[in-house]
This record gives C-alpha cells, structure tokens and sequence, in this order.
C-alpha cells in the first residue's frame, strides 16, 4: 500500500532553535517528493521538490534531504522564526501515475518565542 | 495561494441540503483537483479533472459531485448523500507533471 508516513506528529521549540521534520513512505514506483507549508487555515504551499536522483535541495532556511534507498526524507529548519509556526506536510508522487499524490498527515510545528 | 481563489470561505450546511463549493484558476493549467482534509490526516483526493468536460473519482468521491465545464472552474457539489461532510476542502490545479497549487481552501460545516 501506498502510504507516507510522518514524524513527530507535533513539535513545539523555541524561537531561533532548529528542528527536523522526518518523513517515511512506501509509495513505489517513485517519482518526486515534496514538502509543503500550511498555515492554519490557508493552503499548502510547496517548499521544495526533490526528483529520485536528488539526495538535498534548501530553500532558504529549509533544507530538505532524501534518501531513496531507505525511503527516508527530512526536513530541517534552521534558525526558527515564529512565522515557521505551521503544518509541514511530506507528499509523495508516483511514476507514471499522472500527478497522483500520496500525502502524510503533516507535523504541526509551534515556534515559542 | 497563487492563481487560485475559492469561496466561501466559510459554509454552513443544514442537513438534506446541497451545497457548493467554487473553485477558479488563471494559471491555464489543465488539471484540478478536489481534496478534503480532516485533523491529523492527510489529505484525501475527493475527484479530479485532467481536461475539460472530463473528471475522475478520487479515493472518497461518494456523497461528492463535480463538473468541468470550463478551464477555469471545477466547482464540488456536496450532497445530502455526505453524511460527515464537516472538512476542510482544498482545490488545486496543475500543469501537465507539475507541482499543484493550492486554493486557500473552505471549512465546512454543518448546523
């Protein structure tokens, strides 16, 4: 079964800390993943997308990584800003599946100042 | 949010009513979707339109209806057949094999 699996499910940390967002999937064949920011009450918004041959790509303070072997990606923040206050959700796109996602149920991240 | 806007915002529904839900988009992508979220889940593909006058069930399509009669728009019917319909419902678009994005989304709920 496809499925993406994300942890931890919450996570509150103080402002200027950094923190990692871990993401596990199963969804095969595998095509690209992405990360996306949703603020309460908004739409996602796409951070980064990383292809199978892509082990990181950052976007300002967010760095995501992938490792397709272990079907294992991360999200890590540095520096915490109280606009980061969010869900982070991992979403997972099948090859040849159109553009079909497989999306986790996201970890919602409270930045404290 | 981008090219994409939806309305209501917010939407009440009594029970045995149809309501829907608007979705439109000036990126001229060709594909839309329908998604709804719950707390704590993922979200969850209700249908989708890859070309105009032509729509696919998602994996939680019953008690939903669409049309796309336009490039434009891919409005969502929720009908009295949807007896949990209290969600978030998110609408996306995208280009052929491109990223989607999203709508700012309507709550719905039901009095």
């Amino acid at each position: 079964k496809n499925q993406v699996e994300q942890s931890p499910q919450s996570l509150i940390i103080l402002e200027g800390k950094n923190c990692t967002l871990q993401c596990n999937y199963t969804v095969s064949p595998f095509s690209n993943l992405r990360w996306y920011k949703q603020d309460t009450g908004r739409g996602p918004v796409s951070l980064t997308i990383m292809t199978f041959s892509e082990n990181t790509k950052s976007n300002g303070r967010y760095t995501a990584t992938l490792d397709a072997d272990t079907k294992q990606s991360s999200l890590h923040i540095t520096a915490s800003q109280l606009s980061d206050s969010a869900s982070y959700i991992c979403v997972v796109s099948r090859f040849n599946a159109g553009n079909m996602l497989t999306f986790g149920g996201g970890t919602r991240l409270m930045v404290k100042p | 949010d981008g090219g994409i806007t939806q309305s209501p915002k917010y939407l009440f529904r009594k029970e045995g009513q149809n309501v829907t839900l608007s979705c439109e988009q000036n990126l001229n992508h060709d594909a839309m979707y329908w998604y709804r979220q719950d707390p704590g889940q993922g979200l969850r593909l209700i249908y989708y339109s890859q070309i105009v006058n032509d729509f696919q069930k998602g994996d939680i399509a019953e008690g939903y209806s669409v049309s796309r009669e336009k490039k434009e728009s891919f409005p969502l019917t929720v009908t009295s057949a949807q007896k949990n319909p209290t969600a978030f419902y998110l609408c996306a678009s995208s280009g052929r094999q491109e990223t989607q994005y999203f709508g700012p989304g309507t709550r719905l709920l039901v009095l």
